[in-house]
Order: structure tokens, then sequence, then C-alpha cells
């Protein structure tokens, strides 16, 4: 059984704060590698996608893979109140009809003004 | 980001009755889709994968002749709940990807109601 765990958290910050997002996985065939935004009553939206070991940064989010450790973060600088929102982990096995994303049960995040 | 448009947004049924709900994607081809149900403040729940021309692939415990799907072609897939009763009032999402190994966009989601 494939499994991506996280933190339900809620996990609050302040405002200006940097959030940080964990995630770990019991497959090592994983490859890639999604963090997803999910408002309340929303879908999911992407933030960001890793595939190498290291940091990958897109603006105020950091992504940081260890395939080594099977974990997968997510950084948030700057919080802001708008970054409120469920945050959602999502493994790749790839290869074969393993294309399908495995996901984590999210991590509620409160960015306080 | 690519487009994912999934409609309707929301939609109440009669119990008994079956309610078709379509993902397209607009400005990609897809090769592959993939059918979500989520419940209130659960995680997402894969139910099927959908393949264009060919068979869906459906996850264990997911029903599939209650939970029919057709992906016709590279744009459009469907799923349609027959039958339907209050037990599958859900979040039904859809998320497509242009080829099996890219990242996957997800549509916006249709809240049905079964009443």
């Amino acid at each position: 059984q494939k499994e991506v765990e996280q933190n339900s958290g809620p996990l609050s910050v302040p405002e200006g704060a940097i959030a940080s997002l964990n995630c770990t996985y019991s497959d090592r065939g994983s490859q890639s590698f999604f963090w997803y935004r999910q408002y309340s009553g929303k879908s999911p939206e992407l933030i960001m996608f890793i595939y190498s070991n290291g940091d990958k940064e897109d603006g105020r989010f950091t992504a940081q893979l260890n395939k080594a450790s099977q974990y997968v973060s997510l950084l948030i600088r700057d919080s802001q109140p708008s970054d409120s929102a469920t945050y959602l982990c999502a493994v790749r096995a790839g290869g074969g009809s393993n294309y399908k994303l495995t996901f984590g049960k999210g991590t509620l995040l409160t960015v306080n003004p | 980001g690519a487009v994912v448009s999934q409609h309707p947004s929301r939609v109440i049924c009669k119990s008994g009755t079956s309610v078709k709900i379509e993902c397209r994607s607009l400005d990609f081809q897809a090769t592959t889709m993939f059918w979500y149900r989520q419940f209130p403040k659960k995680s997402l729940m894969l139910m099927a994968t959908s393949n264009e021309g060919s068979k869906a692939t459906y996850e264990q415990g997911v029903e599939k002749d209650k939970f029919l799907i057709n992906h016709a072609s590279l744009t459009l897939s469907t799923l349609t709940v027959t039958s339907a009763h209050p037990e599958d009032s859900s979040f039904y999402i859809c998320s497509a990807s242009e080829q099996m190994n890219t990242e996957a966009f997800f549509g916006q989601g249709t809240r049905l109601t079964v009443v």
C-alpha cells in the first residue's frame, strides 16, 4: 500500500513568517512530487512540482526533496493570510500503469494577520 | 498552468436518477484523465483513471457499473453517476495530464447533492 503522510495540522503562523509543510512517502519508486493548494469548497490548485533531489524555488515557494529520506517539503516565505488553505502533497510512482497520483490527507495552514 | 474545465459546478438530483459530469481540457490534449471524489474534510480519493480510446481503470471498491466513465476524445471525459443515492452526494473532481508523466491540472469540481 503506497502511502503519503502529512501532518493534518492545523499549522498556524503569523503573517510574514515562513510556513513549513512536510510530507513523507512510503514508495521508494516514486519519481514525481507535487504540492497542491486547496481552498475550502474548491478544487486543488497546483503550486509546484519537483522531480530531482534538492531545492526548487518559485517566487515565495520552495519545494525540497530528499529521496533517500523519502521526504518532501514546501516552504512558504512571507506568508500571507491568502495562503490560508489546505496543502496537499501528492506523489507519482511513474511507469506503466502507475501514473496516478497518491495524495496525502493535507495540512491545514492558517496565516494570522 | 493548463486549463481544465468541469461542468456543472453544482447539481442537485433526485434519488434514482443519473447525472453526467463533463471534464474538458481547454488548451491541451489530455491523454489521461483522473476522476476523484472528496467527502467533507477528507482527502481526495481516486475513483478511476481514464485513457482516451480505452476502458477506464477503476480503483478497488469503486463500482464501474455505477460510475460510468467515457473518454471519447483527447479533450473530453465524462463521468455518469447512475441511479444516484444520497450517499453518492460528494465533491467530484477531474484532473487531466497532457502526457502520463506530466503534472495534472484539476477542474473546478462538481458538488453533487442527491435528495
